[in-house]
């Protein structure tokens, strides 16, 4: 089983505030690096599908960048809202199988 | 309106007794995939599919079966429940087999095997 690891495991910030979070993943046998969203008693929501070295992604105030060579990506979010409020997750596909593989998420909670 | 759909949402069942839960997509994905949530586990992937009679473990298959008769439906088949497949089961389709697309989740299965 591949490791994919998420940090933090939880955070919380103020409304306004900007932050980022960290998806850790192998760097060997890359092929795609998925982020979703997941409210709270709903389902998991995509928010982007990056494969390229350097590649950067944008949807209104969060943003994602992508380093395969050293397996990393980063989330952020701009100007916090407390609708922002929910566990972020990343997921690895990688080698010649089509397994896809899930951190265990960031929990983001952002106060009024 | 373009979905995944589960049935039923949510379960409970003894010990050794057969279920099935289903899943259908109205978008013609490729690829489908069974997951499921467990505190503090996150979400495991259980099969893929990425195509009509192409299945695949993941990283949790021990007790369950899937099939892909249809490119819709992707039905995941527990022959006999323990009670450690208690969980929240999801299940996802995506546009391709290569998973470059996002998966489009359904709204989940809760299941509880007493």
């Amino acid at each position: 089983i591949l490791n994919v690891e998420q940090s933090p495991q939880s955070l919380h910030v103020q409304e306004g505030d900007s932050t980022n979070f960290t998806c850790s993943f192998p760097s060997s046998n890359f092929y795609a690096l998925h982020w979703y969203r997941w409210e709270t008693a709903k389902s998991p929501e995509a928010l982007f599908v990056m494969t390229l070295n350097g590649d950067e992604k944008k949807k209104g105030r969060i943003s994602a960048t992508l380093n395969t060579k050293e397996g990393y990506s980063y989330l952020y979010i701009k100007g916090s809202q407390p609708e922002d409020s929910a566990t972020y997750l990343c997921a690895f596909s990688g080698g010649s199988n089509y397994k896809l593989t899930f951190g265990k998420g960031t929990l983001l909670t952002v106060n009024p | 309106e373009a979905q995944v759909t589960q049935n039923p949402r949510y379960l409970i069942t003894v010990t050794g007794k057969k279920l099935t839960v289903t899943c259908s997509q109205n978008m013609n994905h490729e690829y489908m995939s069974w997951y499921r949530q467990d505190p503090g586990l996150g979400l495991r992937q259980i099969y893929y599919s990425m195509n009509v009679e192409v299945t695949d473990k993941g990283d949790v298959p021990e007790g369950y079966k899937v099939s892909r008769k249809e490119k819709r439906n992707f039905p995941l088949i527990l022959e006999s429940p323990s009670p450690n497949q208690t969980s929240l089961y999801f299940c996802a389709s995506s546009l391709s087999r290569g998973l470059l697309n996002i998966q489009y989740f359904g709204a989940g299965t809760r299941l509880s095997v007493l």
